[in-house]
């Protein structure tokens, strides 16, 4: 099957510019999740989506972050405006059931690097 | 969710046996371990998952004390791919689960 597609790979802007990520999940997969990952440190978790609808968004910053999975497929995620601590590398994952099931592990893609001057 | 514990470097001679600690003395009883890996540019990999009993599939080992308080990741014959971050997750089974993931524990394989 293929994988986790994101988009672009790379991204650099200035601060206070406005950056949009994209993210296909694999086919099939009810569930997205968009985490952050700054340099040194685990991935955290953004966002999540069950279909188009939004699971927890507990540790997005809604201030400048938002996110929109319509049709329930595609994602993206927003920055506007962009800081200096935005930068980090984005990551999309997909699993093929909702978040109460256990066994249904996260499938990544590779990430979107930003980095804000 | 329980916090876990791993050593932040380790090293392992290409084609031996890697084994990869972590300690989880808090885990509760419907936590599972997850574990992963994140090679370097790429996004985290799936590697395997465990309850109570220890579990095999392609990738790797997993070993689970009988108290649950720690487990070990066991990369059978390890190759220079395999140097990577590995990241142990407790993991709850309820409905609000969320992977919380630490520092990990970053191998290198060496020739």
């Amino acid at each position: 099957e293929a994988g986790v597609a994101q988009s672009p790979r790379y991204k650099i802007i200035e601060k206070r510019q406005s950056v949009a990520f994209w993210c296909n999940p694999i086919s099939g997969h009810a569930t997205l999740y968009w985490y952050q990952q700054i340099l040194g440190q685990g991935p955290k978790l953004l966002i999540q989506f069950q279909n188009n609808g939004v699971v927890d968004d507990s540790q997005l910053p809604k201030d400048r972050f938002s996110a929109e999975r319509l049709k329930g497929v595609d994602s993206t995620l927003k920055i506007q405006p962009a800081k200096l601590e935005d930068s980090a590398v984005y990551l999309c994952a997909s699993s093929r059931r909702g978040s109460a099931r256990v066994n249904s592990p996260l499938h990544f893609g590779n990430g979107t690097r930003l980095t804000v001057t | 969710d329980a916090k876990t514990t791993q050593p932040p470097s380790m090293d392992c001679a290409e084609g031996r046996a890697a084994n990869l600690p972590c300690n989880h003395s808090t885990i509760s009883g419907n936590e599972y371990v997850y574990w992963y890996r994140q090679i370097h540019s790429q996004g985290p990999q799936y590697i395997i998952h465990g309850l109570k009993n220890n579990e095999t599939n392609e990738m790797a080992s997993l070993i689970i004390t009988e108290d649950r308080k720690s487990s070990t990741l066991i990369l059978p014959h390890a190759t220079l791919r395999d140097t990577a971050v590995y990241y142990c997750i407790a993991l709850n089974a309820g409905n609000n689960r969320k992977l919380i993931w630490g520092l990990g524990t970053s191998l290198a394989v060496n020739p």
